[in-house]
């Protein structure tokens, strides 16, 4: 079970928003740490989305944000589309030295 | 554009040592600013960080595995190792190798090789 707790599911259809939360502790996200996020299609490696909380990098579309608050954090999808039918990790430093990811969560969409 | 290709064998039996090899193109190792990083993912499952080196050498591992591993690097060559012994079943997986950077207190990895598929059996 992962520090970083994730839904494991979460789905919408084609044009709405969505968000997927991740729920640290004060060890990792509620220390400071900054969060970053990944979209992982089956099968494939897993591809940065967003970086340190709140940035994208070069490439990907602005459709995709990410906040951090507290000991959590989300990533939002608005516009959504079919090819970001996904599996999606959030990642954080933690105090113990370790590097987690969370638990993953399966965007289906409709 | 940096690209990373893992190498290795695909079948272990239980108490073997895994040998990987990540070899980096399109940038270089001893340019500093990033660490060479490996990663794991269990069939069907979640995401796991193992471990990661800087080009000076400094290693960085996974608690829960750092007795096992050891993380290497060869500059001149722009590859960089892993060695995980006393290897199980709960070992198998896919093995990705990284590239990744400190930000706000935190690694992400911005380029990743295709993965390697690691099986433990006897």
């Amino acid at each position: 079970q992962s520090v970083l707790t994730q839904p494991p599911s979460v789905s919408g259809a084609p044009g709405q928003r969505v968000t997927i939360s991740c729920t640290g502790t004060s060890s990792n996200i509620g220390a400071g740490y900054d969060v970053h996020w990944y979209q992982q299609v089956p099968g494939t490696a897993p591809k940065l989305l967003i970086y340190g909380n709140n940035n994208r990098p070069s490439g990907v579309p602005d459709r995709f944000s990410g906040s951090r608050s507290g000991t959590s954090a989300s990533l939002a999808i608005t516009g959504l589309q079919a090819e970001d039918e996904a599996d999606y990790y959030c990642q954080a430093n933690d105090i113990s030295l370790n590097a987690p990811f969370g638990g993953g969560t399966k965007l289906t969409v409709l | 554009q940096v690209r990373l290709q893992e190498s290795g064998p695909g079948l272990l039996k239980p108490s073997q040592t895994l040998s990987l090899m990540c070899t980096v193109s399109g940038d270089s190792i001893s340019s500093g600013g990033y660490h060479w990083s490996w990663i794991r993912q269990r069939r069907g499952g979640g995401l796991e960080w193992i471990g990661h080196i800087s080009h000076s050498g400094n290693t960085y591992n996974s608690p829960s595995l750092k007795s096992r591993l050891t993380i290497s690097v060869d500059t001149s060559k722009n590859e960089f190792f892993l060695s995980l012994t006393s290897m199980t079943a709960a070992d198998t997986a896919m093995y990705f190798c990284a590239r990744g950077r400190l930000w706000g207190g935190s690694y992400y990895w911005d380029s990743w090789g295709q993965g390697t598929l690691v099986t433990v059996s006897s």
